[in-house]
């Protein structure tokens, strides 16, 4: 059964980077059927998507967030990770990993991250 | 961008009720683009309805979907005590490439 666990640090300082990772596991990363994502939630509000990649390193991104975002991909590992630059409090929120086509058909749990000094 | 807006913020039924819930979009888009989603709190959401009708693996027949276009429904036909929750669309847009998501309907106990 797949499984999705995002990893990182709960807290990031302002204008410092976020870094997160995202482990699958019961499946391969490098199946041609899926991408990869990320979608984050403030606290008390709703979804809103980050960005995607595909095992071959092919991202896309919201355009909201474009400038300060990157996605990778470690297919050894069966990893992808999110790099999220200068970041304020407005980007404190449970990031969530996912596996998608059209729509997310799986879930990381989430974590946490909180931005302040 | 599509926006997609839900309605209403707030539906309060009693378990065995039947729920409707609307996603409207500011412009068209294809039904095989249009998922639900339902959240708990402290859970991350889960794949109820993919391609606006198509039930995801393991969900129960009492949820389904409908509509195209710009109007999608979601109804679940006799209401059970774990489906109070908040209730999600998202779309997904090819040109360019992205994913949006309304601002949620909460399901409450009336």
């Amino acid at each position: 059964q797949l499984q999705l666990q995002e990893s990182g640090p709960g807290l990031v300082k302002p204008s410092e980077t976020l870094s997160l990772t995202c482990t699958v596991s019961g499946g391969s990363i490098s199946s041609s059927s899926y991408y990869w994502g990320w979608i984050r939630q403030p606290p008390g509000k709703g979804l809103e998507w980050i960005g995607s990649i595909y095992y071959s390193g092919s991202t896309y991104y919201n355009p909201s967030l474009k400038s300060r975002v990157t996605i990778s991909v470690d297919t050894s590992k069966n990893q992808f990770s999110l790099k999220l630059s200068s970041v304020t409090a407005a980007d404190t929120a449970v990031y969530y990993c996912a596996r998608l086509t059209e729509a997310f058909h799986g879930w990381g749990q989430g974590t946490l991250v909180t931005v302040s000094s | 961008e599509i926006v997609l807006t839900q309605s209403p913020g707030t539906l309060s039924l009693s378990p065995g009720e039947r729920a409707t819930l609307s996603c409207r979009a500011s412009q068209s888009v294809s039904s095989s683009y249009l998922a639900w989603y339902q959240q708990k709190p402290g859970q991350a959401p889960r794949l109820l309805i993919y391609g606006a009708s198509s039930r995801a693996t393991g969900i129960p027949d009492r949820f389904s979907g409908s509509g195209s276009g710009t109007d999608f429904t979601l109804t679940i036909s006799r209401l059970e005590p774990e489906d109070f929750a908040v209730y999600y669309c998202q779309q997904y847009g090819s040109s360019p490439p992205g994913y949006t998501f309304g601002q949620g309907t909460k399901l409450e106990i009336k």
